[in-house]
């Protein structure tokens, strides 16, 4: 069974700085997608990035970029010149295509923007 | 934009009662599904549907049911509500052989004394 492991609870980040949060991931399939979720107070999530694992090229939108390593299975997310409204829960997830679709989420990582 | 509409964004209820959650989608989607989310554990999967009347368990199934009689509308069910169950329930649909991840509602949270 495929399992997402996010180990950072917490992060914290000056506005304007750079930060990165980190993810891993267990699967022996070599075709499936990953995401990057931000879940702000107001609760609505929302998709930040996403990654193909049979493309090599990372992803970027804007200022959030990833880090995917496919041998060591790692996806991390790199938030350039953080901004408040960057403070929520932030959610790696993985999905196997072709079979039940499912999501399957990290426990996440809460990150604060400070001023 | 696709919608997802959860009827409830906070809700309280006594241990034993039947509780309904209900959920709507606003663009054809054929697949939906129900989280629960707990700090520390993430997002865990209840139950998702297919198409209309279809239903599969996800990890997490045990005291829940779920119907989904037409395709706009998937209703999570808590046959008889114990304290455990508090948490915030989570609402997604998405296209079948999507894979731009889900769209999801803005989350019931549950409170069950």
């Amino acid at each position: 069974a495929q399992t997402v492991t996010q180990s950072q609870p917490e992060m914290s980040v000056q506005e304007a700085e750079t930060v990165t949060l980190s993810c891993t991931y267990d699967t022996s399939e070599s075709n499936y997608y990953l995401f990057w979720y931000k879940q702000p107070p107001s609760r609505q999530m929302i998709l930040v990035i996403r990654q193909e694992a049979y493309k090599q090229q990372n992803a970027t939108e804007n200022r959030f970029s990833v880090n995917f390593q496919k041998a060591a299975k790692s996806f991390s997310l790199k938030i350039s010149d953080s901004q408040l409204g960057d403070t929520a829960m932030y959610f790696c997830a993985f999905m196997k295509p072709y079979n039940t679709d499912k999501l399957i989420f990290g426990t996440g990582t809460r990150l604060q923007v400070f001023p | 934009d696709v919608k997802v509409t959860q009827s409830s964004r906070y809700l309280v209820k006594r241990t034993g009662e039947k509780v309904f959650l209900e959920c709507v989608q606003d663009m054809d989607h054929e697949n939906m599904f129900w989280y629960r989310q707990d700090p520390g554990l993430g997002l865990r999967l209840i139950y998702f549907s297919y198409d209309v009347k279809m239903k599969e368990k996800g990890d997490i199934p045990e005291g829940y049911s779920v119907s989904r009689e037409k395709k706009e509308r998937f209703s999570l069910i808590l046959e008889s509500a114990s304290t455990n169950q508090t948490s915030m329930y989570l609402c997604a649909s998405r296209t079948s052989g999507s894979y731009y991840g889900y769209t999801f509602g803005s989350g019931t949270r549950l409170t069950v004394v």
